[in-house]
């Protein structure tokens, strides 16, 4: 079964400082993957999905992040955090021609000014 | 409506009463979700209808919960008897989905379930 671990509960970052989420999946093939992100009183809103191809996937708000099969892994990055940022991720896995998307506990980011 | 529509917004409700919760997806959109999020737990999957086929229940945590999506459009999610546990949010999200592809979910706001 598809499964999605997410390391970090709550994460403090300064504002202009990088960021990375780390997100580690288990799936015996190649899963899709999203990022999503969730703001104080919004909905999800999705930053980036990778399905194929190149491993490094930009996202919006300048999200980018990388697909490593061989640590089974889809960590976010964002070059210089902004206090906009500061919010709850999800990482998620789905199957190509499975059903549900299975999402990791979530990441809350703080931006400290 | 241009986005995913979920009614109520909040609801409180006492130990052992019936709720209805209602999902309104993107027009269009032939699948829908519903999971449900409580703090710390992140988002967990409960329920998935595609088109006309049969719905995944799998992630129904027990027989007090159910859904019904009436026309291939509006969804509603009852829970029976609701226990305290029952507290949490509770997402619905559509998509584009073809069989297949795994694609974006659009998320609603959520219907904020208290059970006291």
């Amino acid at each position: 079964a598809q499964s999605v671990t997410q390391p970090d509960i709550h994460i403090t970052v300064s504002e202009g400082a990088s960021l990375e989420l780390r997100c580690n999946y288990s799936y015996g093939a190649t899963p899709y993957l999203f990022w999503y992100v969730q703001s104080p009183g919004q909905g999800l809103q999705l930053l980036l999905k990778y399905f194929s191809g190149d491993t490094l996937v930009q996202g919006i708000k300048g999200f980018e992040a990388e697909f490593k099969r061989s640590q089974s892994s889809f960590n976010l990055r964002k070059p210089s955090v902004h206090w906009s940022d500061a919010a709850e991720y999800f990482c998620a896995v789905g199957e190509p021609a499975g059903t549900a998307l299975i999402f990791g506990k979530g990441t809350t980011l703080s931006v400290s000014s | 409506g241009a986005g995913v529509s979920q009614s109520p917004s909040n609801k409180v409700t006492e130990k052992g009463k019936d709720v209805e919760l209602r999902c309104d997806p993107i027009s269009g959109h032939t699948a829908l979700y519903w999971y449900r999020q409580s703090l710390g737990q992140g988002l967990e999957f409960l329920i998935y209808f595609q088109g006309n086929s049969a719905p995944d229940k799998s992630g129904l945590p027990s027989d007090r919960f159910s859904a019904e999506r009436t026309g291939g459009s509006v969804s509603t999610l009852t829970i029976q008897r609701t226990q305290q546990e029952d507290s949490a949010v509770y997402l619905c999200a559509s998509s584009p989905r073809t069989s297949g592809h795994t694609g974006e979910l659009f998320f609603g706001e959520g219907s904020r379930l208290t059970v006291l």
